[in-house]
């Protein structure tokens, strides 16, 4: 079964510094990953995803994504903090069974941005 | 238009009450999904349907009944609520997938959600 783990609840940093959430995944065969982004009481927003190819991902409001099969991890980085990132993070991925028509979501990383 | 809109926002219920939750998208896609999420945790799948056929139920109890009378519009009916059931609703669609094929490359689309209350 397919499977994904934030190991951290809740990631704070200052406005203006870098940004990492944690993403590590669990996967039989070819892992597609995506992050999606929760503001409150909101739906969730697709920010990039991962299928093949290049490692490093670029995706919306300037987040990336580095994908690493050796460790997999899939972690969300940006290179700024801004306040409006603050936000709960999910990682997912794509379930392989029942012809991939459901994504496991991780538990979610709760990001505050101190200004 | 790349929205998924859910209707109402709020609602709140009693457990005898009946009512229904609304999810509707023109982004002509084939799959649409409904989830339950609760406070600070992810999304839980419900249902899935796919060609307005329900191809995913994740041992849903009958309280909750979904329909997809076409392929724009996906219900979610409600009855005989518990209050455990409160809980944020998501809907959300994708663009589909054929039988047999897999999709990789498809993201989610999500409404707002209906946060909903049982009393």
């Amino acid at each position: 079964a397919q499977s994904v783990a934030q190991p951290e609840d809740q990631v704070n940093v200052a406005e203006g510094n870098p940004l990492t959430v944690k993403c590590t995944y669990s996967v039989s065969g070819n892992p597609y990953l995506f992050w999606y982004v929760q503001y409150p009481n909101r739906g969730l927003q697709f920010l990039l995803k991962y299928i093949t190819g290049d490692n490093l991902v670029k995706g919306s409001y300037g987040f990336e994504a580095e994908f690493n099969k050796s460790q997999t991890s899939f972690h969300l980085k940006k290179p700024s903090a801004l306040v409006s990132d603050s936000a709960l993070y999910f990682c997912a991925v794509r379930d392989i069974d029942n012809y991939g028509q459901n994504f496991v979501f991780g538990p979610g990383t709760r990001l505050s941005v101190l200004p | 238009d790349t929205e998924v809109t859910q209707t109402p926002k709020h609602l709140v219920m009693g457990m005898t009450n009946k009512k229904s939750l609304k999810c509707e998208q023109h982004m002509g896609h084939r799959a649409m999904y409904w989830y339950k999420q609760k406070a600070k945790k992810p999304p839980e799948l419900m249902f899935v349907y796919s060609y307005e056929k329900l191809s995913i139920n994740e041992s849903v109890p009958s309280r909750f009944s979904p329909e997809c009378p076409n392929s724009s519009l996906l219900n979610l009916h409600l009855h005989a609520l518990q209050p455990e059931d409160s809980a944020l609703y998501l809907c959300a669609s994708s663009q589909g997938f054929s039988t047999g094929n897999l999709a990789t490359n498809e993201k989610l689309f999500f409404g707002s959600g209906t946060q909903l209350s049982v009393l």
